[in-house]
């Protein structure tokens, strides 16, 4: 079944700088693809959400990249401040509808 | 107003305690998922359905029933509940076209 490598587990920046977060998956007739942001004791907050025939997204300082030749799919936080930190997760949804999800990303952004 | 409702919010039973955790969308989605959260892990599937009868295996099931009593509502039960159970448990419903909406979750300690 599908997989979902989802890199680093823990990222620290500054205030101001960019911060990616890298997911893999193997599953070559995956469709959709998401991002997630969880702070502390809340639910899933859906970031943005690209279909497969999507390259690029970019919407409010959040920028996904697909790169379906690889299975790899980016988000990049540009200038990010103390508010984006959380934990961040992909997911992605493939043919047979499964959703599966990354194992996070613990995000620390330092003022 | 779209959503998807949890219920309980927070549930303690014991050791080999039979337990039902609801969801609720009114979205009208075909899809409804059942995960559970738990640190270092991420989100895994439990199990899913496609429609109302209809039960697909997620990644973790070992432990869960879960049945699609109608288009709205998704439960999962745990016969006997175990410790290892103890997580916390999120529902989610989405579209033929991948929109989607996640629940609050619902918080399950056994003891």
């Amino acid at each position: 079944g599908e997989q979902v490598e989802q890199r680093p587990p823990h990222l620290s920046v500054p205030e101001g700088d960019s911060a990616v977060i890298i997911c893999t998956y193997t599953d070559s007739a995956t469709a959709y693809f998401y991002w997630y942001k969880q702070e502390p004791g809340a639910g899933l907050q859906l970031l943005m959400s690209v279909f497969s025939n999507v390259d690029r997204k970019e919407e409010q300082g959040l920028t996904v990249l697909l790169n379906k030749k690889d299975k790899q799919l980016s988000l990049n936080l540009t200038a990010a401040h103390p508010g984006d930190s959380a934990v961040y997760f992909c997911a992605v949804r493939g043919s047979n509808a499964k959703l599966t999800f990354g194992k996070g990303t613990k995000l620390s952004v330092k003022s | 107003e779209a959503a998807v409702t949890q219920s309980p919010r927070n549930k303690v039973t014991v050791t080999g305690g039979n337990v039902t955790l609801s969801c609720r969308q009114t979205n009208s989605h075909n899809y409804m998922y059942w995960y559970r959260q738990d640190t270092g892990h991420g989100l895994r599937l439990i199990h899913y359905s496609y429609g109302a009868g209809n039960l697909q295996i997620g990644d973790v099931p070992d432990g869960y029933k879960a049945t699609r009593t109608t288009q709205e509502d998704f439960f999962l039960l745990l016969e006997l509940a175990s410790p290892s159970q103890t997580s916390l448990y999120f529902c989610a419903s989405i579209s033929f076209r991948g929109t989607q909406y996640f629940g609050p979750g619902t918080r399950l300690l056994v003891l």
